[in-house]
């Protein structure tokens, strides 16, 4: 498997703010990661995949100026949700695959970060 | 595109057996199947490779049919803990995108 650490696991921001969340690999080191969205009784979004020392890759709808990735460390990829707004409220959780073999296939996720633009 | 979970939701009682389906109209290389309780993020219960495959966990259970591009999920004498949304992702190559079906929610009653 993989451990995965998200920070902070809640916050409220006033519409307009940029927050920040970061994903943290906490048993190795992971060149790529992934960003996901869920909005409440749905399923899954992939927002995007964060890629070690290069531009991240996004979803096709997914405004790459709003959504900030960086991932500057083999163990931390950030998301930056610029001028959030009401609508950005949302579970944001990112994951990243397991370390050799069949477990490379799966993603393992962080505890997610839930976010509440006012 | 998304494959297609079905039921939507499922009542049980203690004890009792429950199938999940998932189905895709493009060729699957891999069904994931996840669990999420109310509040957080999905945990990981298992993976089946293209091959026909068939995988436990506990009391739970999955097959994958790959001619057919469909995995179903099995609780068997289900559990108080089996109550969540049920999602399963599929891919259609190796280390491709997961693709998550729209879930199936699971309440196992006393």
């Amino acid at each position: 498997g993989a451990v995965v650490s998200q920070h902070p696991s809640w916050v409220i921001c006033k519409s307009g703010t940029s927050v920040k969340i970061e994903c943290r690999s906490l048993d190795f080191q992971a060149t790529t990661m992934f960003w996901y969205r869920q909005f409440p009784k749905q399923s899954l979004m992939l927002m995007a995949t964060s890629n070690e020392g290069s531009k991240a890759t996004y979803e096709q709808g997914v405004e790459k100026d709003k959504f900030l990735i960086n991932h500057a460390s083999l163990t931390l990829s950030t998301l930056t949700v610029t001028s959030a707004h009401p609508e950005d409220s949302s579970f944001y959780i990112c994951s990243q695959r397991g370390l050799a073999g069949w477990d490379r296939e799966t993603q393992y996720f962080g505890p997610g970060t839930r976010l509440l633009v006012l | 595109q998304q494959p297609v979970q079905s039921p939507q939701a499922v009542i049980l009682r203690e004890g009792e057996d429950a199938v999940i389906n998932c189905s895709s109209s493009k060729a699957l290389y891999s069904v994931h199947w996840y669990r999420q309780k109310h509040g957080e993020a999905p945990v990981f219960l298992m993976i089946l490779l293209k091959g026909g495959e068939q995988k436990g966990h506990e009391k739970i259970s999955a097959s994958f049919n790959e001619k057919k591009q469909q995995s179903s999920l099995y609780l068997t004498a289900s559990q108080l803990s089996y109550s969540g949304t049920y999602f399963c992702g599929t891919t259609t190559d190796s280390w491709g995108k997961l693709q998550f079906g729209a879930g199936t929610q699971v309440v196992v009653t006393p």
